[in-house]
Order: structure tokens, then C-alpha cells, then sequence
């Protein structure tokens, strides 16, 4: 158990609706990232947050997604209007900021867009 | 895109052999990290390396962050059913701290 918690860790939805995922990080980590990871592929850096900011976007994170963390503490993504190819487990990490630590990566959100 | 290339791509070994990956980079980074994933699992850190040259163990595992800070091997001594999985090299970047990941090596072990 890295203590970083992901909901749900399965989602199967109809291609068009949109679904939302949530990620609860380990306390008083402040910095927190979304990676996807597609199959036979190694995780793609999304976007991330330090506290309620977020930083950075990446260009595989177009306008149908958007993520939130509101209060600095849990994050969730959204996918609007799913496609195909959004299929993919969705990853959350979280980092406390130390010198010589390491983000914690939570269990996942698998996602099948049929 | 990835900037991480990490060979074998997958591997059949015979249990109780020793294992040994690499992953290369074409930039030069200082943070080079070995994770392990399971199915359906994300990805758990197994050591990290901070120092160029530097060689560290964790149990059977051994990695080493290379001279250049453009590689790193990770060898894993007398394997185990449990070694089963997906092996990546992350590395680090300076100033955003973003993770970036190579392209992962599949092992399997026969018992």
C-alpha cells in the first residue's frame, strides 16, 4: 500500500460520455502528478500540481481533459466526450518535495472507452 | 515522446539465473530510478541513484547510475517466480521534477 488512492480502479464507459477520476495523495505531499500509460508502453507524463497550482500541461493532454486539485489535497481528472483511443490506466503520484525522495505512484484507474 | 530506451525488450529466463537490463539516454540526467510493475498494479520504486558512478543494492537488486549520466544497468541476482513483471528506468528532470519513463523490459522467469 503506497498510500496514494485512486477511484475507481476500473471504469468501462460508452464512447462520447465523459468520466471522472479521483486521486488522494499521501498527506502533506504537495507536489502531484497524472500520467497515462497505454498498453505495452511506459507511463506518459500528463500534467502537474504543486499544492492547488498547476504547472505544467503536456501536449497529449488536449481540451477534452481537464484536471483540477482545489484545496491542494485530492486531484481529479476529467475526459469529456471519450474516444477510442482514451483507453489506457490513468495514473496519480505524489511527491513530498524532499532532496533524494521519490514521487509514490497509486494503483491506477483503468479506462475502456467501447 | 520517450527518451528512455531500455533493452531487452523482454527476456525468458530460467529461475535462479542472474538478470541484467540497461536503459539509455541521449541527455544527460541526475536522477536515474529503477521501478517494477505488476499487472494491473502501478508502478512500485525499487532503488534511485543519485550520484554518477554511483552502484547501490536493494536485496538481490543492484543498479548503477553510469559515468556519463546517460545510462544505468539494473541486474538481478539468482531470479524468482516474483520477478515476474514489467521493469522501467525513470529518470528525473532538474528543476520541473517530472518523471520521465523508458520503454520498459518484460521479464519472465520458468521455474
Amino acid at each position: 500500500d503506497t498510500g496514494v488512492s485512486q477511484d475507481p480502479r476500473h471504469k468501462i464507459t460508452k464512447r462520447g460520455q465523459n468520466v471522472t477520476f479521483r486521486c488522494d495523495p499521501i498527506s502533506e505531499h504537495n507536489r502531484l502528478y497524472w500520467y497515462r500509460q497505454t498498453l505495452g508502453q511506459g507511463p506518459e507524463f500528463l500534467t502537474y500540481f504543486q499544492n492547488e497550482a498547476q504547472l505544467e500541461k503536456s501536449r497529449l493532454l488536449s481540451d477534452r481533459f481537464s484536471a483540477e486539485r482545489p484545496k491542494g489535497s485530492f486531484s481529479t481528472l476529467e475526459i469529456q466526450r471519450t474516444e477510442q483511443g482514451d483507453s489506457a490506466m490513468y495514473l496519480c503520484a505524489t511527491w513530498e518535495g524532499g532532496v533524494n525522495t521519490e514521487a509514490f505512484f497509486g494503483q491506477g484507474t483503468r479506462l475502456t472507452v467501447v | 515522446g520517450q527518451q528512455l530506451n531500455q533493452s531487452p525488450q523482454s527476456m525468458f529466463i530460467q529461475e535462479g539465473e542472474d538478470v541484467s537490463m540497461n536503459c539509455t539516454s541521449s541527455s544527460i540526467f541526475n536522477t536515474w530510478l529503477w521501478y517494477k510493475q505488476d499487472p494491473g498494479e502501478g508502478p512500485v520504486l525499487l532503488i534511485a541513484l543519485y550520484k554518477a558512478g554511483e552502484l547501490t543494492s536493494n536485496g538481490r537488486l543492484t543498479a548503477q547510475f553510469g559515468i556519463t549520466r546517460k545510462d544505468s544497468f539494473l541486474n538481478i541476482s539468482a531470479s524468482i517466480p516474483s520477478d515476474v513483471g514489467i521493469y522501467f528506468c525513470a529518470v528525473k528532470t532538474s528543476g520541473t521534477y517530472k518523471y520521465i519513463f523508458g520503454t520498459g523490459t518484460r521479464l519472465k522467469v520458468l521455474a
